[in-house]
């Protein structure tokens, strides 16, 4: 499948800063795009997910916004914490069905 | 809960072995995936699998096979095990995207390491 390029490949913020991680695709026809969490030595799990017809969706601290006319979208963290430390997957739905992952970003929370 | 489990967290096998890295899921999902993760290069797609006796290559088929006997049970199998398979190897369930969702849910994992 196509790719979906990730960056940065690592992120080193402070307790209370924003993070941002953006994925750019280049398959128009995609139109789901989920994220996932992996903590140290867990399993990715689901955190937020965007569909296209919407541009921005919020969950308390997280944020993914869609440019579909960019082929870009990104995971808004803010407030830091901690426990926000862990390898962010982004992805997109392709034609089959099937989650094609970007490279992944390593986020570190400076306490 | 979904519950995907793994058959080995670590395993360590010999060049030329058969190995068999077993998933089962309970929540009566119909798709289920196998996927290896390896440093800087995210999550890779082997080989998935939409029904029983149904499968599909992704990415990296090269160097395993799958079967798929039982809707619960999907099975990774590398024929003579090599060095570069060493890796980290993640199965995932989803159902099939009725209601709109998409979630993979994931396996533990397996730490697999070839001598």
């Amino acid at each position: 499948g196509e790719n979906v390029e990730q960056h940065p490949s690592t992120l080193s913020v402070q307790e209370g800063d924003s993070a941002v991680i953006k994925c750019t695709y280049s398959d128009s026809a995609s139109n789901y795009f989920p994220w996932y969490k992996q903590e140290l030595g867990k399993r990715p799990q689901l955190i937020i997910d965007i569909r296209s017809n919407v541009g921005e969706k919020k969950d308390q601290r997280i944020a993914v916004t869609l440019n579909k006319t960019a082929k870009h979208f990104s995971l808004h963290i803010t407030e830091t914490q901690p426990e926000d430390s862990a390898v962010y997957f982004c992805a997109r739905l392709d034609s089959s069905y099937k989650l094609i992952f970007g490279s992944g970003t390593r986020l570190l929370v400076r306490p | 809960d979904v519950k995907v489990t793994q058959s080995s967290r670590y395993l360590v096998k010999r060049t030329g072995e058969k190995v068999f890295l077993e998933c089962v899921q309970d929540m009566d999902h119909e798709n289920m995936f196998w996927y290896r993760q390896d440093p800087g290069l995210g999550l890779r797609l082997i080989y998935f699998s939409y029904d029983v006796k149904m499968k599909e290559k992704g990415d990296i088929p090269e160097g395993y096979s799958v079967s798929r006997e039982k809707k619960e049970r999907f099975s990774l199998i590398l024929e003579s095990a090599s060095t570069n398979q060493t890796s980290m190897y993640l199965c995932a369930s989803s159902d099939t995207g009725r209601e709109g969702s998409y979630e993979q849910y994931f396996g533990p994992g397996t730490r697999l390491t070839v001598t």
